[in-house]
C-alpha cells in the first residue's frame, strides 16, 4: 500500500510569496514521524523539517513550517517568502515501523 | 565539518562489470542506508545497517551487496546480476535505525554503457 502521496507533480510560485506543498500519508502505526526533504538539481537530499505524530504543535524551521492535520493524515509543507534558491524537488517521507517511505516528489519553481 | 561523502559523483559501468560505490560518514551515526532513485520516483531502500558488522536487505536488494566493517563506511557493490542498474544512488545515515532523521550524501549517478 502506498504510504505517502504527493499529488502535485509541479508547482510555480512568485518570488516572496508563500507556497504550500501537499502530502498525505497512510499508516496504522500510532507512533510515526513525518519529514520533508529538498533535492536541488545537484541531487543531494537536504533535510528541512520533522514532525512527530505525538507533537502537539506544528513544526517550524525558519521559513519552513509543517501544517500537520492528524485526523486528515496530512502533513503539508509551507514555505514562506519564497526565494529563487527554493527551486527544487521536495519530498515528503514518513517513518513507520522499520521503514521509511518517500513520496514521488513535487517540483517547485520560483519565478522572479 | 561533519557529513556524509559519496564517491565517485559519476560512474560508468560496462555490462557484466561489478562496481562499488563508496559512502563515508563522520557523524558517529550507528545506522546507514542505501537508496536508489529513478526519474519521477521516490527513493527505494536497497540495504541498511543498524550497526557495524550487521546489515539487512531492503525492498530492492537483488543484484546488490554491501559490507559494514567500520562504523564510518558502508560501500555498495552493484553486481552484474542487477539488470537495470542505471540510476541515482543515495547513501544516508542516522543516529539509530528508523527512529531518527536520516541525513544524506550528495549521491552517485551510475550509468551502464
Amino acid at each position: 500500500a502506498q504510504k505517502i502521496t504527493q499529488t502535485q507533480p509541479g508547482m510555480f510560485v512568485q518570488e516572496k510569496e508563500a507556497v504550500t506543498l501537499d502530502c498525505t500519508y497512510d499508516t496504522s502505526d500510532p507512533s510515526y514521524g513525518l519529514f520533508w526533504y529538498k533535492q536541488p538539481s545537484s541531487g543531494e537530499m537536504i533535510f528541512l523539517i520533522y514532525q512527530g505524530s505525538y507533537d502537539q504543535q506544528n513544526a517550524t524551521e525558519g521559513r519552513y513550517s509543517l501544517n500537520f492535520q492528524k485526523a486528515r493524515k496530512s502533513a503539508n509543507l509551507v514555505i514562506s517568502a519564497s526565494q529563487l534558491g527554493d527551486s527544487a524537488m521536495y519530498f515528503c517521507a514518513t517513518r513507520a515501523g522499520n521503514q521509511f517511505y518517500f513520496g514521488t516528489g513535487t517540483s517547485l519553481t520560483v519565478i522572479p | 565539518d561533519g557529513g556524509i561523502t559519496q564517491s565517485p559523483k559519476y560512474l560508468f559501468r560496462k555490462e557484466g562489470q561489478n562496481v562499488t560505490l563508496s559512502c563515508e560518514q563522520n557523524l558517529n551515526h550507528d545506522a546507514m542506508y542505501w537508496y536508489r532513485q529513478d526519474p519521477g520516483q521516490g527513493l527505494r531502500l536497497i540495504y541498511y545497517s543498524q550497526i557495524v558488522n550487521d546489515f539487512q536487505k531492503g525492498d530492492i536488494a537483488e543484484g546488490y551487496s554491501v559490507s559494514r566493517e567500520k562504523k564510518e563506511s558502508f560501500p555498495l557493490t552493484v553486481t552484474s546480476a542487477q539488470k537495470n542498474p542505471t540510476a541515482f544512488y543515495l547513501c544516508a545515515s542516522s543516529i539509530r535505525a528508523f527512529t531518527d532523521t536520516q541525513y544524506f550524501g550528495p549521491g552517485t549517478r551510475l550509468t551502464v554503457l
